[in-house]
């Protein structure tokens, strides 16, 4: 089966400072990956993901995420954090299932941006 | 603009109460799920459909039905509404040829169970 690992519940960046969200996978074929975003009281907002080609993905926000598949990770990475990008991150993958497709995801990690 | 909308963000229900959820998505996607977020675990599949008529148990599906009479919309329903069922449910929809296609989430139901 298909599973999502986010290994840090929390991470604590400084504003102006890169950060790094962590992301670890377990697929059976060809892995279909995502970043989503929840700010409070909302629902999920797609960021960004990587189905084929260049392992570094770019999307929404200034996010980016690097594909490792020797390390099976895709990892979420912005150069600068802003203090608006605290909010609650999730990793997902794609999986097929009874001729449709379901998305398994991580347990989340929250991101606090200190100004 | 695109839109998942879930008709209800805020419910307070008695246990044993029948509870429905609805959802309503205007993007033609043939895919609709139902999650339920908890601090902690992250999201959990209650429910998911590819097509009118039809629905798959994901992975916690005790204590939860579902209905998708029209392509749109996909309801959730507690026959008997228990207050482990105190959550955050969040619907999604996707288009079904994608398999790489990304959900779409309505802005999330809170329910409490008393």
């Amino acid at each position: 089966a298909q599973s999502v690992a986010q290994p840090e519940d929390q991470v604590n960046v400084a504003e102006g400072n890169p950060l790094t969200v962590k992301c670890t996978y377990s697929v059976s074929g060809n892995p279909y990956l995502f970043w989503y975003v929840q700010y409070p009281n909302r629902g999920l907002q797609f960021l960004l993901k990587y189905i084929t080609g260049d392992n570094l993905v770019k999307g929404s926000y200034g996010f980016e995420a690097e594909f490792n598949k020797s390390q099976t990770s895709f990892h979420l990475k912005k150069p600068s954090a802003l203090v608006s990008d605290s909010a609650l991150y999730f990793c997902a993958v794609r999986d097929r299932e009874n001729g449709g497709f379901k998305t398994i995801f991580g347990a989340g990690t929250r991101l606090f941006v200190k100004a | 603009d695109v839109k998942v909308t879930q008709s209800s963000r805020y419910l307070v229900k008695r246990t044993g109460e029948k509870v429905f959820l609805e959802c309503v998505q205007d993007m033609d996607h043939e895919n609709m799920f139902w999650y339920r977020q908890d601090p902690g675990l992250g999201l959990r599949l209650i429910y998911f459909s590819y097509d009118v008529k039809m629905k798959e148990k994901g992975d916690i599906p005790e204590g939860y039905s579902v209905s998708r009479e029209k392509k749109e919309r996909f309801s959730l329903i507690l026959e008997s509404a228990s207050t482990n069922q105190t959550s955050m449910y969040l619907c999604a929809s996707s288009k079904l040829a994608l398999q790489t296609g990304e959900l779409f989430f309505g802005e999330g139901s809170r329910l409490t169970v008393l």
